[in-house]
């Protein structure tokens, strides 16, 4: 595998679910990233880590919940969603957190659907 | 705050042609990189191109470039060659914090 992976790709949840989605990288980056992409918005940074510590929590509801166990993967674990909620996720690294010139490498996201 | 602006929501362009997607941002920052990434319709944000404020060439990457115009604050991508597989959003992006703060994007269709 080379890149950043990300599973699954697709996934359809009922309100009452709890699910886990799961990005690794393997670029040998320091940073890793959330983004949450809905139809005709922009993307939304969720949460930011740094060699597995979080670095920025932009005010997502408790609801999603992330864990960073080591600093090649990164998990989105959800629980009691809302239709809302329904979006492309996105899983991406960077090899610093700070850099206004490092790139951010995404991967193929995942497509979830809450009924 | 970063600000980006593509102007163009829609642009077509005819197989084997060359195409420039509109890029003008707004920054403070005395450094900076701007960014372009292309979205399938599978979803997958692929890095394309960047740019660097203090590179004095316009980058290039096979068939992309960049055509960068500091004064004008302008970071245009051009596309040489076009082909079907090109058909996709296209995405001028800049560092923001710690995240990206994207453009509303442009579709581009590629036709036979």
């Amino acid at each position: 595998e080379t890149g950043v992976t990300q599973t699954p790709r697709h996934l359809v949840m009922g309100m009452t679910n709890k699910k886990s989605l799961k990005c690794e990288q393997h670029l040998g980056h320091n940073a890793m990233y959330w983004y949450k992409q809905s139809a005709k918005k922009p993307l939304e940074l969720m949460f930011v880590y740094s060699l597995e510590e979080r670095v920025e929590n932009n005010s997502v509801p408790s609801r999603f919940s992330p864990e960073c166990p080591n600093s090649s993967h990164l998990f989105l674990h959800l629980h009691t969603l809302q239709p809302e909620d329904s979006a492309l996720y996105l899983c991406a690294s960077s090899q610093e957190f700070n850099f206004a010139t490092d790139t951010q490498y995404f991967g193929p996201g995942t497509r979830l659907t809450v009924l | 705050a970063q600000k980006i602006t593509q102007t163009q929501p829609g642009m077509f362009v005819q197989e084997k042609e060359a195409v420039t997607l509109d890029c003008t941002y707004d920054t403070s920052d005395q450094s900076y990189g701007l960014f372009w990434y292309k979205q399938p319709s599978s979803g997958e944000m692929i890095f394309l191109i960047y740019q660097g404020s203090y590179d004095e060439q316009n980058a290039t990457e096979g068939r992309y470039s960049l055509n960068f115009q500091k004064a004008r604050k302008s970071a245009n991508l051009v596309i040489s060659a076009s082909q079907l597989g090109d058909s996709a959003m296209y995405f001028c992006a800049m560092r923001e914090g710690l995240g990206m703060r994207f453009g509303a994007g442009t579709r581009l269709t590629v036709k036979p």
